[in-house]
């Protein structure tokens, strides 16, 4: 069975600071994966996605980046957090791209103060 | 671009009665729609609730049903007999894979809360 670890599992960090959120696929080869993003009351939002190790694509600009340096790891970073970057951080995976659903780890909540 | 909208932000129903929860969406994305509702009980991560593909059809997953509606553009979710354990929060979503990226666009969500 597949399984999806995000880390940490929350975190508090000062405006300016820097940040590195995340994620391993266990039990599955080669998955397409992504990063989302939920503001406080807002829409769950697609940031990145990899198709493939050392390649990400980016979806949405806020001042964020991403990479994948394993085939079952993706990494989620900035070197100054902006106030705005606050909310909910989750990776997900999927099998192929075309019309597979995706699965989603328990994401990470993130609080920039 | 794509976009789902779920008009109901919070519903509250007695146990035993039934439920439905409004989805619409728009794809303006080139290709075919996937369309999928995602459910997130307290403390638990979001989790495919129910998927549908092909237009005209309907998926079901414990006790709920939707019905894919290309004309009306809607994927409403429909239950029968609510149970205090159906109390989460339900997102409506559509994918269209695209230039390699299955993304998958969400609805604003709709908490659910079940009255015993």
């Amino acid at each position: 069975a597949q399984t999806i670890h995000q880390w940490p599992v929350a975190e508090i960090k000062a405006v300016g600071s820097p940040l590195s959120l995340g994620c391993t696929i266990k039990g599955k080869s080669s998955p397409n994966l992504y990063w989302y993003w939920q503001a406080t009351g807002g829409t769950l939002q697609q940031l990145f996605y990899s198709i493939t190790v050392g390649q990400v694509e980016s979806v949405v600009q806020l001042n964020l980046s991403a990479s994948r340096p394993k085939d079952d790891q993706f990494i989620l970073s900035t070197e100054k957090l902006l106030l705005s970057h606050s909310g909910f951080y989750l990776c997900a995976w999927s099998r192929d791209w075309g019309g597979a659903e995706q699965f989603f780890g328990p994401g990470t909540r993130l609080t920039v103060l | 671009g794509d976009s789902v909208t779920q008009t109901e932000g919070q519903v509250t129903v007695s146990e035993s009665k039934s439920l439905i929860i409004n989805c619409t969406y728009s794809a303006t994305s080139i290709g075919y729609p996937n369309l999928f509702w995602y459910v997130r009980y307290p403390g638990e991560g979001l989790q495919l609730l129910l998927k549908v593909i092909t237009a005209g059809q309907k998926g079901s997953s414990r006790g709920f049903e939707a019905t894919y509606n290309k004309e009306a553009t809607s994927f409403h979710l429909q239950k029968a007999s609510v149970q205090e354990s159906d109390s989460a929060v339900y997102y409506c979503a559509l994918s269209v894979a695209t230039g390699g990226n299955n993304k998958l666009t969400f609805g604003q969500g709709t908490v659910l809360s079940v009255i015993p």
